[in-house]
């Protein structure tokens, strides 16, 4: 299983943009990338994935890196109900289970 | 769409006492999961179904703890005996297959063994 490395903390400001990121240097050829997002006492929630090419949806962006060993969630615009622990998880193509590291916690401040 | 359903919310008991959580996964997922999150570090997987078929449950404690998935819709989550070491928040999830990255997972039933 590839071994993650993520920032303990991160602060933002309120409507300001947030890049958090991943290294995943040991991840190989057919692993997604996922991230995933843990509100204060609730469980965690999905927010993107990606392969190779960057990806986009409607709560973030994923950018990768062109050698695959990171890569970076992007918050466009930080609202207070961002504030959470961000999960960078490398996960097999072929189905491999998701092992969550101590992730990002992020804070935003008003 | 109704979202991944576990009870209790909340649990209370002393060490050696036993414990059972329930979940109930979204409609039609076949892949069900129990995690293990320990205050301040990330959820661990403790045991996947596939239907009522255990895929993985390399990380569950077998000697004190068991689940089942009779009829492949919902689950059980038993403790016995319990110890203080197993204070955490349980989670379950469901995903549509075994293969996806993209799991939904309930609120959690926190447990503290006193």
């Amino acid at each position: 299983d590839a071994k993650t490395t993520q920032p303990n903390s991160m602060e933002s400001n309120e409507e300001e943009p947030v890049h958090l990121p991943c290294n995943h240097s040991t991840i190989s050829g057919t692993d997604y990338i996922h991230w995933y997002r843990q509100l204060p006492s609730q469980g965690p929630e999905y927010v993107i994935h990606g392969l190779t090419s960057n990806v986009n949806n409607r709560m973030a962006s994923l950018a990768i890196a062109e050698d695959r060993k990171s890569s970076t969630l992007i918050l466009h615009r930080a609202t207070l109900r961002d504030a959470a622990v961000y999960y960078c998880i490398p996960q097999n193509a072929r189905g491999g289970k998701l092992i969550f590291g101590q992730g990002t916690e992020l804070s935003v401040k008003p | 769409e109704a979202g991944v359903a576990q009870s209790p919310r909340y649990k209370i008991i002393e060490k050696r006492q036993s414990v059972a959580f329930w979940c109930n996964p979204i409609s039609g997922h076949a892949t069900l999961y129990w995690y293990q999150q320990i205050l301040g570090q990330g959820p661990k997987l403790l045991i996947q179904f596939q239907n009522n078929g255990v895929v993985d449950d390399s990380q569950l404690p077998k000697d004190r703890f068991s689940a089942e998935r009779l009829k492949g819709v919902d689950s059980t989550l038993k403790i016995q005996p319990a110890k203080l070491e197993d204070s955490a928040v349980y989670l379950c999830a469901s995903s549509f297959g075994p293969n996806t990255g993209e799991l939904f997972f309930g609120e959690g039933s926190r447990l503290t063994v006193l």
